[in-house]
């Protein structure tokens, strides 16, 4: 059972495109974590948002976490070919049988083009 | 700081074949696991630690067997691989109690013919 679902699964745009992501849940999530994976290197954090409606800039990345703290968003203005990767997203539980993991959605494949 | 180091990069296994794949922490982090990520499966947690000598199983535990006998050191262990093993093996760890946001290491390559 997938919990976190992303979409696009596959994104291709032209540099200075913006583009959205979207990881969606039916479940609550204590938190909402956002990794970048470039290819043949392990992911890496690029922001965690723990409060409902809560806005994070990264330069040009803009994250949203949703009131009731079911979905999230990553918005990037002005892609660039640097922004090329696989964007995953993951959320946290709070006790119970989630105690001490993540959940990560399946991922999104961003391809920026000069 | 090294971070998170995992050994070896990578390896080709024939089937039936065993093998311990190592990650070592340098970050006193609490919490570490072992996940497999495989083309549009996403990562698919292993097993994974909360603490020294505890171990726990995640979404995909058959075929796999971990140990923690060190904080700093987490072991995954294939006693007779499959092909169906194939697949990029990541190791990470945390420090968070309540977020778990996870710092990972570079990844194993694992082939099994």
């Amino acid at each position: 059972t997938q919990l976190l679902e992303q979409s696009p699964q596959f994104l291709s745009i032209q540099e200075g495109e913006n583009l959205t992501v979207y990881c969606n849940s039916s479940s609550v999530f204590s938190s909402l974590q956002w990794y970048r994976q470039e290819p043949g290197e392990g992911p890496v954090l690029l922001v965690t948002v723990v409060t409902g409606g809560e806005v994070k800039k990264l330069k040009r990345l803009t994250f949203q976490f949703g009131d009731a703290r079911k979905d999230s968003s990553l918005h990037i203005t002005a892609a660039q070919p640097g922004d090329t990767g696989l964007y995953l997203c993951a959320g946290s539980k709070a006790g119970g049988t989630s105690y001490g993991k993540l959940t990560f959605g399946q991922g999104t494949i961003l391809t920026v083009h000069p | 700081n090294a971070g998170v180091t995992q050994t070896p990069k990578f390896r080709v296994l024939k089937t039936g074949q065993s093998m311990t794949l190592l990650c070592a922490q340098d970050m006193n982090h609490e919490y570490m696991y072992w996940y497999r990520q495989d083309p549009g499966m996403g990562l698919r947690l292993i097993h994974y630690s909360v603490g020294e000598g505890t171990t726990a199983k995640g979404e995909v535990p058959d075929g796999y067997n971990v140990s923690r006998l060190k904080k700093q050191n987490f072991l995954l262990g294939l006693e007779s691989a499959a092909p169906s093993q194939t697949s990029v093996y990541f190791c990470a760890s945390s420090y968070r109690k309540t977020t778990y946001e996870q710092y990972f290491g570079p990844g194993t390559r694992l082939t099994v013919t």
